[in-house]
C-alpha cells in the first residue's frame, strides 16, 4: 500500500546548525507535500508545502525540496533554535485521485541542544 | 481568532458506551478531517468531509462514524468504542480547492480517548 516514511525516528543537533530532516514516500502519483511541526501536547502545525510541479521551496529559514525520481522529500531549517525542537511530519496528497485523503510519516523527533 | 476548537480535551470511558467528540471552525473552511495519533503509527485518517453532508472514509474508519450537518462542525462518532481506540484524536480544517489538507490547515488541541 501506500506510504510515507521518514528515514529516521530522532535527530540531535547543536543550536545554531542546520538541520535536514527526510521523507520517503512510495506513490508516484502523489502530487501536493506538506510539512508539519508538533510540538509536545498541541496539535500538528503547518510549516510550508510544495506542489509536484516544484523541486523546491523556501520560507522563512525552512526549506523543502523534492525529488520525484526518487521519490524523496527533505526539510531543511537553518540555524535551528530550541524552539525547533518537536515532531515533525510529512504528509502526501493525491489530489487528482483520491482527493480529501492525507497521509502522514510516522514522524521525526528534531532535539536542539543549547 | 481562527480556531479548531475539540471538546473535551480528555475523556476516560468504558467500552461499549456510546460516545460523541466534538470539533468545531470558526474559519468558514469546507474540508475538516480526523485524525488518531498512536505510537509509532503517526497520524492516521479517520474521516474526512470535503464539504456540508459530504463525507468519506480514510485510512482507519472502521468503529468511528461522523456527520456534517452544517460547515462548522464535523462532530466524530465511537457507537461502541473498545479498548484499541484509546488514542489521541486530532480534528482538522482547511479551505478547499486542493483535496485535502493545504496551506491553511489548522489542527485542533487534541482529545486523548482512554477506553478501559
Amino acid at each position: 500500500g501506500e506510504s510515507v516514511g521518514l528515514h529516521l525516528p530522532t535527530l540531535s543537533v547543536q543550536e545554531g546548525d542546520n538541520s535536514i530532516i527526510n521523507c520517503a514516500y512510495s506513490n508516484s502519483a502523489s502530487d501536493y507535500f506538506i510539512w508539519y511541526k508538533q510540538e509536545s501536547g498541541k496539535g500538528p502545525q503547518f510549516i510550508i508545502d510544495i506542489r509536484s510541479n516544484m523541486d523546491k521551496r523556501q520560507g522563512q529559514r525552512v526549506t523543502v525540496l523534492l525529488n520525484k525520481t526518487v521519490k524523496h522529500l527533505s526539510l531543511q531549517i537553518a540555524a535551528t533554535q530550541p524552539g525547533d525542537s518537536a515532531v515533525y511530519f510529512c504528509a502526501e496528497n493525491d489530489d487528482n485521485t483520491n482527493a480529501g485523503k492525507s497521509t502522514f510519516g510516522d514522524g521525526t523527533t528534531l532535539t536542539v541542544k543549547p | 481568532e481562527a480556531q479548531v476548537t475539540q471538546n473535551p480535551r480528555y475523556l476516560i470511558t468504558v467500552t461499549g458506551k456510546k460516545l460523541t467528540v466534538t470539533c468545531s471552525q470558526n474559519m468558514n473552511h469546507e474540508y475538516m478531517s480526523w485524525y488518531r495519533q498512536d505510537p509509532g503509527l503517526g497520524l492516521r485518517q479517520i474521516y474526512y468531509s470535503m464539504n456540508v453532508e459530504v463525507t468519506d472514509k480514510g485510512d482507519v474508519p472502521e468503529g468511528y462514524k461522523v456527520s456534517r450537518k452544517e460547515k462548522r462542525n464535523f462532530p466524530l462518532i465511537l457507537e461502541s468504542p473498545s479498548p484499541n481506540q484509546t488514542s489521541l484524536y486530532f480534528c482538522a480544517s482547511s479551505i478547499a480547492g486542493t483535496g485535502g489538507l493545504n496551506t491553511e490547515a489548522f489542527f485542533g488541541q487534541g482529545t486523548r480517548l482512554t477506553v478501559v
